[in-house]
């Protein structure tokens, strides 16, 4: 069964450095999507992404993240420079973008630690 | 504000019971429902769609109820390996660019 695969499982970086989170989502998938979880919170909506550009993004995804397709298979996540509060852990996801109820599947996800 | 709301648990029960998950959203013009589970430390796994007329599978069964903006999940017969987070998710815009919106979580633990 096809499924979402992300690297790396677990990033441990300092406060003010750059990382970037990788993902493959399923192949015949066409929308993919960037969710993030605190250790105890709620999953929380980041970013979608169709066609190459953005489709909507969160009040969280602010200047410090960006998201990027650079071939016909990764998706990324870059997050500029990290702070404490980015500690959490993020989810990939992807949709074949079918009616009608537009399944999403998740990858299983990168533990960012941030020091 | 767009909620999700779910029962707070935790729900612990014994083996073979039927136990039973409600949840309520407040966004009228939701398009899409979901039950994820969602074991400690993984990613959340898709268990079913929920669709208006309500759907079945196996010993999984969910219920929609769009005046009342509620959604249920009911699962009979519960096994141990049932025990997880069972997360309610409804896509409030509608159409695969938009985002899900997750319930905090409802706790199951099944006992011997």
């Amino acid at each position: 069964e096809p499924e979402v695969t992300q690297t790396p499982s677990h990033q441990v970086t300092q406060m003010g450095q750059e990382v970037i989170l990788r993902c493959v989502p399923i192949s015949n998938h066409l929308y993919f999507y960037w969710y993030r979880q605190i250790l105890g919170q709620k999953v929380e909506f980041l970013v979608s992404f169709y066609n190459n550009e953005i489709s909507e993004k969160s009040e969280i995804f602010d200047d410090q993240f960006s998201v990027e397709r650079p071939d016909g298979s990764n998706f990324t996540l870059k997050i500029r420079s990290t702070k404490l509060e980015d500690s959490a852990m993020y989810f990939c996801a992807s949709s074949a973008g079918t009616a009608p109820v537009y399944e999403q599947y998740f990858g299983p996800g990168t533990r960012l630690t941030v020091t | 504000r767009k909620e999700v709301e779910q029962d707070p648990g935790p729900f612990n029960v014994p083996e073979g019971a039927t136990v039973a998950f409600n949840c309520t959203y407040s966004n009228s013009a939701s398009q899409s429902f979901f039950w994820y589970r969602q074991d400690c430390r993984k990613e959340p796994k898709l268990l079913m769609s929920v669709y208006s007329s309500g759907n079945e599978d196996g010993r999984f069964t969910a219920q929609l109820n769009r005046a009342s903006q509620y959604i249920s999940l009911l699962i009979r017969d519960s096994k141990l390996s049932d025990s997880a987070t069972y997360l309610c998710v409804v896509n409030m815009d509608g159409g695969s660019q938009g985002n899900l919106i997750f319930g905090k979580g409802t706790k199951l633990s099944v006992k011997p």
